[in-house]
Formats: C-alpha cells, sequence, structure tokens
C-alpha cells in the first residue's frame, strides 16, 4: 500500500527559509509523480505544482512559481516543498499526494492519491 | 476560462440521494476527479477516471459526466458522508496545468 508521510508541524517568523518533506513509501516504483496542495485556513483546495521523481521534471502553478521551490531525493523516495522567505500569508496546511494522469480513452483524466497528513505552516512574528 | 465552479453547499435529508456537480470548460476533455474531505482530516479520493472508485470507497458514491458539467451522485446519503467534495480537472490550455473547484459541502440532515 503506497503511504506518503509527511513532515511535522513549523513555526517560523516572516522572512525565514523552509523546507517541508514528502516520503513515498509502499512501493517499488521509482518514478512517478507528486502533487502539493495548500489549503489556507477555511478555504479550499489549491493546486501548487508537481514533480516527476524520475528526472525531477516540474510544473508549477502560476500562482505559486518563483514564490516556491519544488524538488526531489530519488534515491530516498521523498518530495520537497521550500521557502526562502516566509510571509505571513504562506500560513496553512501544506498536502503533497501522488499524482496520475491518464490518456488512454476518449477523455482524459488526473487524480491525486493517496494523500500525505498534511504539514501545518505557521508563520507569526 | 480556467476554472472548476461548484456550488458551495448542499443539502440532503438522510437516506436520500444528492448530485454534486462542477462545471468547467476543461470537462468537456477530462473526466472529472472527486475527493471527500472531512474536518481535520486530509483529502481523501472517491472518484477518478469515467467512474471508478478506490476499493475503499462504498458503491453509493457515483460519477457522471456531461458537456461541461461533472457530477458526484451520493445515493443513500449516510451521516459520515458529511463533509466538503472537491472536483479537480487538467485545464485544456495546460496553464495551470491542474484545477481544483471551489468545494461543495455537503450536509446530512
Amino acid at each position: 500500500e503506497v503511504q506518503l508521510v509527511q513532515s511535522g508541524a513549523e513555526v517560523k517568523k516572516p522572512g525565514e527559509s523552509l523546507k517541508i518533506s514528502c516520503k513515498n513509501s509502499g512501493d517499488s516504483f521509482s518514478s512517478y509523480w507528486i502533487g502539493w496542495v495548500r489549503q489556507m485556513p477555511g478555504k479550499g483546495l489549491e493546486w501548487m505544482g508537481i514533480i516527476y521523481l524520475g528526472d525531477s521534471d516540474t510544473r508549477y502553478s502560476p500562482s505559486f512559481q518563483g514564490q516556491v521551490t519544488i524538488s526531489a531525493d530519488k534515491s530516498n523516495s521523498t518530495a520537497y516543498l521550500q521557502w526562502s522567505s516566509l510571509q505571513a500569508s504562506d500560513t496553512a496546511m501544506y498536502y503533497c499526494a501522488r499524482y496520475y494522469y491518464d490518456s488512454s480513452g476518449y477523455y482524459l483524466s488526473n487524480w491525486f492519491d493517496p494523500w500525505g497528513q498534511g504539514t501545518l505552516v505557521t508563520v507569526s512574528s | 476560462s480556467s476554472e472548476l465552479t461548484q456550488d458551495p453547499a448542499v443539502s440532503v435529508a438522510l437516506g436520500q440521494t444528492v448530485r454534486i456537480t462542477c462545471q468547467g470548460d476543461s470537462l468537456r476533455s477530462y473526466y472529472a476527479s472527486w475527493y471527500q474531505q472531512k474536518p481535520g482530516q486530509a483529502p481523501v479520493l472517491v472518484i477518478y477516471g469515467k467512474n471508478n472508485r478506490p476499493s475503499e470507497i462504498p458503491d453509493r458514491f457515483s460519477g457522471s459526466s456531461s458537456g461541461n458539467t461533472a457530477s458526484l451522485t451520493i445515493t443513500g446519503a449516510q451521516a459520515e458522508d458529511e463533509a466538503d467534495y472537491y472536483c479537480n480537472s487538467r485545464d485544456s490550455s495546460g496553464n495551470p496545468l491542474v484545477l481544483f473547484g471551489g468545494g461543495t459541502k455537503v450536509t446530512v440532515l
């Protein structure tokens, strides 16, 4: 059974840097996509980006391009989400999830499954 | 346009049927996937592809699509189905690549 385990909650000050992690376990595949999703307090899900663990090919949402960095360590089956200078508006729950894309049918499809437990990031002075 | 639109909230009587909709241009080319999120928990995939359910999801959940609208139907809603539901698709233009709807709060009365 595939599981994604995320790093623990973080409390940071504005201007500080941060790197959170998402470790994949439970299967032998070495090449797959992992996505990151933000959920601000009381709000909906926002797609941030996806990374392919095989070669670190990364795609960002325009809303997050330049604001965060997504990276991966294939040998450790781990994806990362990083900020160089946090702002109070980065306070949110961040989820990672395995991302799938199917283009075999007439209609195309994509989905996220499973999801990590989430990492709560709090930025406050 | 690059967005998926959901009704903010719907309610359903216990044991009745509720349909949650998701509208967007990308749904003319892509199936929607659907996620259930209960308070304080991570989202859980309930429907993907044409109408596929992960093995742990009850068969009272089903998906369908017509034109630019995707639907998630709960047939015989249970108290434990009270949650937020989000749809997800790719964007036909590829920018952004992935879309989420704003979510629908389902209340079981």
